[in-house]
């Protein structure tokens, strides 16, 4: 089966600064997706960014961008610029190509400084 | 609606029990999910409605739990005798599968969860 790991219960970042939130993940398999996902103080899960590990070049989205390292299963998030806004619990998520579930990491809480 | 909505936002109960969380997903959406949400924890796959396929169930964590969803569209989430460790955020999630470009891409929305909080 497979597992997401997130090393980072916490992390604190000043304003404008560039924070990093890790992830590992544990699969024998070649073909699969990985998300990081947001998560607020109203509960409402939202899509970060999405990385398809057949795809070379790592994915951004704004000030959102991720370093995928396929051998090492390694999938970690970049925040530039942080925003106070940016304040919220961070997931990593694994998903088989072929699966219909989200595999979610435990989870980390990020805090931004003004 | 504009988003998937969860009923109750809020639910307390006492142990023993039986609950009814309700989810309504974006129309259209086909397929359908409920993760659980524990203190402190990642999200747990309970089951995952697709059209009219069976649904995977494969993440109930006993036969207390048990989901339904009626003519492709709401879906219930009923727990039956409530235990304390059942307290917990409930999310549900709707998607569209798509092929673009010979991608198959799936986007889940998540609503807001109910919390349940058994005494």
């Amino acid at each position: 089966a497979q597992t997401v790991t997130q090393s980072q219960p916490e992390m604190s970042v000043q304003e404008a600064e560039t924070v990093t939130l890790s992830c590992t993940y544990d699969t024998s398999e070649s073909d699969y997706y990985l998300f990081w996902y947001k998560q607020p103080p109203s509960r409402q899960m939202i899509l970060v960014i999405r990385q398809e590990a057949y795809k070379q070049q790592n994915a951004t989205e704004n000030r959102f961008s991720v370093n995928f390292q396929k051998a090492a299963k390694s999938f970690s998030l970049k925040i530039s610029d942080s925003q106070l806004g940016d304040a919220a619990m961070y997931f990593c998520a694994y998903r088989s190509e072929y699966g219909n579930k989200l595999v979610f990491g435990a989870g980390t809480i990020l805090r931004v400084k003004s | 609606g504009a988003g998937v909505s969860q009923s109750p936002s809020n639910k307390v109960t006492e142990k023993g029990k039986d609950v009814e969380l309700r989810c309504d997903p974006i129309s259209g959406h086909t397929a359908l999910y409920w993760y659980r949400q524990s203190l402190g924890q990642g999200l747990e796959f309970l089951i995952y409605f697709q059209g009219n396929s069976a649904p995977d169930k494969s993440g109930l964590p006993s036969d207390r739990f048990s989901a339904e969803r009626t003519g492709g569209s709401v879906s219930t989430l009923t727990i039956q005798r409530t235990q304390q460790e059942d307290s917990a955020v409930y999310l549900c999630a709707s998607s569209l599968l798509y092929l673009t470009a010979g991608e198959r891409g799936e986007k889940l929305f998540f609503g807001s969860g109910t919390q349940l909080s058994v005494l």
